[in-house]
C-alpha cells in the first residue's frame, strides 16, 4: 500500500511568484487536506477536498487555492507569494470527511519565498 | 471553536527515565484527540488516537495516553524514553463540527540526553 506523497520537497520562489504543489493521497482515501506548518509552529489547516470539491476551509486568503482531480490526487496553489508563506506545507489524506475518520500525512514540501 | 494548548514547548529528559507531555482542550462539543510525532525534516506520523471507548489508548514505540473529560487533557506518557524518542509532538483534536479537519497545538520539542 503506497502512503502519501507530495512534491517537490523543496522550492524556492520569489514574492510575487505563484507555486504549484502536488499530492497523490494513500490508496483507497477520497479526501486531501492541506495544512501549513511555518517555523517553530503547529500546522494549521488551509482547506480540505472531498470528491474534488472543497469541503472546509480554514483562515487563510483566496489566493491560496485548490484542486482535487478524479484520482483524488490534489494541487495546492498559491498566488502572490509573500514572505510569510515560507512554510512546510503538509498534505493527508483520509478514507472520509467523518469525524472518525484518520488522517494521514505525507512528508511535506518546503516552500522558501525570498 | 476548538483550541489546543500544549503546556511545554521544551522537554529535556535523560534515556531511560519517564515522561509525559502535556495537552489540554476546549471544545464545546465532543472531540476525538490525536498525538502525532515529527521527526527532523519529515512530515506526522500518528502515533495514536483517541475516539470512543477506553480512555487509556496505547500507541506505536511505546507510548501512551489517557483521555481526561472533566480535565479536558490528553496527556501522551512513555515509561522509559530512548534516544530515537527525541522529536516534535504535536496534540490534535477533531469534533463533531469539523468532521476530521484537525486543530494542533504548537508541539512540544522532546529532547532525550545520554
Amino acid at each position: 500500500e503506497t502512503g502519501v506523497t507530495q512534491s517537490p520537497t523543496h522550492l524556492i520562489k520569489t514574492r510575487g511568484q505563484q507555486v504549484t504543489l502536488r499530492c497523490s493521497s494513500q490508496s483507497g482515501h477520497n479526501t486531501v487536506s492541506w495544512y501549513q506548518q511555518a517555523l517553530g509552529q503547529g500546522p494549521q489547516f488551509i482547506f480540505q477536498y472531498y470528491r474534488e470539491e472543497e469541503n472546509g476551509r480554514g483562515n487563510f486568503p483566496p489566493r491560496f487555492s485548490g484542486l482535487q482531480f478524479p484520482n483524488y490526487s490534489s494541487e495546492l496553489n498559491v498566488n502572490a507569494l509573500e514572505l510569510d508563506d515560507s512554510a512546510l506545507y503538509l498534505c493527508a489524506s483520509s478514507l472520509g470527511v467523518k469525524d472518525t475518520d484518520t488522517q494521514y500525512f505525507g512528508p511535506g514540501t518546503r516552500l522558501t519565498v525570498l | 471553536a476548538q483550541s489546543v494548548t500544549q503546556l511545554d514547548s521544551q522537554v529535556p529528559v535523560f534515556e531511560e527515565a519517564p515522561v509525559e507531555l502535556r495537552c489540554n482542550y476546549s471544545s464545546s462539543v465532543s472531540v476525538y484527540l490525536f498525538w502525532y510525532v515529527q521527526y527532523p525534516n519529515q512530515g506526522l506520523q500518528l502515533l495514536l488516537k483517541y475516539l470512543s471507548g477506553s480512555t487509556l489508548v496505547k500507541g506505536i514505540n511505546g507510548f501512551e495516553a489517557e483521555f481526561n473529560k472533566s480535565q479536558t487533557s490528553f496527556h501522551l506518557r512513555k515509561p522509559s524514553v530512548h534516544i530515537s524518542d527525541t522529536a516534535e509532538y504535536f496534540c490534535a483534536v477533531s469534533d463533531s463540527n469539523a468532521g476530521n479537519m484537525l486543530t494542533f497545538g504548537g508541539g512540544t520539542r522532546l529532547m532525550v540526553k545520554p
